[in-house]
């Protein structure tokens, strides 16, 4: 079945720590997008990446980075400077222009 | 940015209908989309509807859009406690970016 898998499902992160999640696609999607959910929020763009390769900031972007080097690939690092990580992060893919995106189920993210 | 507006919260009685509204500000956005999102889960594609029309209707799902108010609207027919979710809205912008309400949290009493 095709879908977006993203792993692991929940993440700890010690103070000072770096920590990366996954997302992986098989849709065979060109976009990726990554998105932080904090609780009775919406979801907030954090990067976006429209070709492999290839990466834009979105709307919250300081503290964390991200790689494009396979199609199928987008993961995303929290760096010791994002000083408030914890949140639900969700990882979305699309298709064409004005294609919907999917999900994935997300990652919850918490501190030590 | 677009700014997309949601009510945080709807409590219905189950087999009534559920009516969710949106408010969105760009009017070129080509597509309009309902997300549900279960505790604990990702966003499920529920339905979209085409700037060009003015209603959609998709089993128990009645989308309405009044493209000159801005505004949308998801219309559930005799609603299930199943249907208890979050309910987002969203526009779409440059390089296919979503902008997404806030989110309804849509409560079904038995």
């Amino acid at each position: 079945d095709g879908g977006i898998t993203q792993s692991p499902k929940y993440l700890f992160r010690k103070e000072g720590q770096n920590v990366t999640l996954s997302c992986e696609q098989n849709l065979n999607h060109d976009a990726m997008y990554w998105y932080r959910q904090d609780p009775g929020q919406g979801l907030r763009l954090i990067y976006y990446s429209q070709i492999v390769n290839d990466f834009q900031k979105g709307d919250i972007a300081e503290g964390y980075s991200v790689s494009r080097e396979k199609k199928e690939s987008f993961p995303l690092t929290v760096t010791s400077a994002q000083k408030n990580p914890t949140a639900f992060y969700l990882c979305a893919s699309s298709g064409q222009v004005n294609q919907p995106q999917h999900f994935g189920d997300g990652t919850r993210l918490s501190i030590l | 940015g677009e700014d997309v507006e949601q009510s945080l919260f709807l409590s219905v009685r189950e087999g009534d209908s559920s009516v969710i509204n949106c408010t969105y500000t760009d009017s070129s956005s080509t597509y309009l989309y309902w997300y549900k999102q279960e505790p604990g889960a990702g966003l499920q594609l529920l339905t979209y509807i085409f700037s060009n029309m003015d209603m959609k209707q998709d089993q128990r799902l009645t989308v309405l859009l009044n493209k000159k108010d801005k505004h949308l609207s998801l219309r559930i027919a005799d609603t299930q406690t199943g249907d208890s979710a979050i309910y987002f809205c969203a526009e779409v912008g440059n390089f296919n970016k979503f902008y997404f309400g806030s989110g309804t949290k849509l409560n079904v009493k038995p």
